[in-house]
């Protein structure tokens, strides 16, 4: 199962940031924190992941909280594009690590 | 940006047939994974595949499922006799590296097989 919890949809209005939650309270120490949005029925894109550290990129910002049991993934600029599912996935890097997707939450940008 | 391809985009078999699903990962790219999602329903992880081995499978992956990566291109899922309930979205992924550079490297996965069981 998945080890994560977020809440099943949000919405929020084209060029407003977006900001999705996820609870990952059993979140170990190795354990990285992995977002990935799923487009219609295309293929999960992944976004960003982090350890600790709030990370950002070209897509979108990751800002973890200090005792790593939740995080918040920030879509600063969101367009009609963004309207996805959005998965957060706890992992480790291990020789057995993989992927597990919960339900993710849904995001709806309107205009 | 480099891409993960699957092919075909869609397959239609009959119940009981033997289909393979496959994919091209990204060229420097040593893990491989295939995943599966019914429709509506989760993403399910099915097998995950390291240097020239398997590494891990779910339960979903019986006896029915094998993989392959017949050369140093492909990496192929066979299902030998589908069942109406193998009726999914097959991805197929690829990740750089795991373990040692601490997860620097997230999945790259394809747009996926429509496979249909009739």
């Amino acid at each position: 199962d998945a080890k994560t919890t977020q809440p099943p949809s949000m919405d929020c209005a084209e060029g407003r940031a977006a900001n999705l939650p996820c609870n990952h309270s059993t979140i170990s120490g190795n354990e990285y924190v992995y977002w990935y949005r799923q487009i219609h029925s295309q293929g999960p894109q992944y976004i960003i992941h982090g350890l600790k550290n709030n990370e950002t990129n070209e897509m979108a910002s990751l800002i973890i909280t200090e005792d790593r049991k939740s995080s918040t993934l920030i879509l600063p600029h969101a367009t009609l594009r963004d309207t996805a599912v959005y998965y957060c996935i706890v992992s480790t890097t291990g020789a057995n690590s993989k992927l597990t997707f919960g339900k993710g939450i849904t995001l709806s940008v309107r205009p | 940006e480099p891409e993960v391809t699957q092919t075909p985009s869609h397959q239609v078999t009959q119940m009981g047939q033997e289909v393979i699903l496959r994919c091209v990962p990204i060229s420097n790219h040593l893990y491989f994974y295939w995943y599966r999602q019914i429709l509506g329903q989760k993403v399910e992880f099915l097998v995950s595949f390291y240097n020239n081995e398997i590494s891990e499978k779910s339960e979903i992956f019986d006896d029915q499922f094998s993989v392959e990566r017949p050369d140093g291109s492909n990496f192929t899922l066979k299902i030998r006799s589908t069942k109406l309930e193998d009726s999914a979205m097959y991805f197929c992924a690829s990740s750089a590296s795991r373990g040692v550079t601490g997860g620097q490297y997230g999945y790259t996965f394809g747009s996926g097989t429509r496979l249909t069981v009739v």
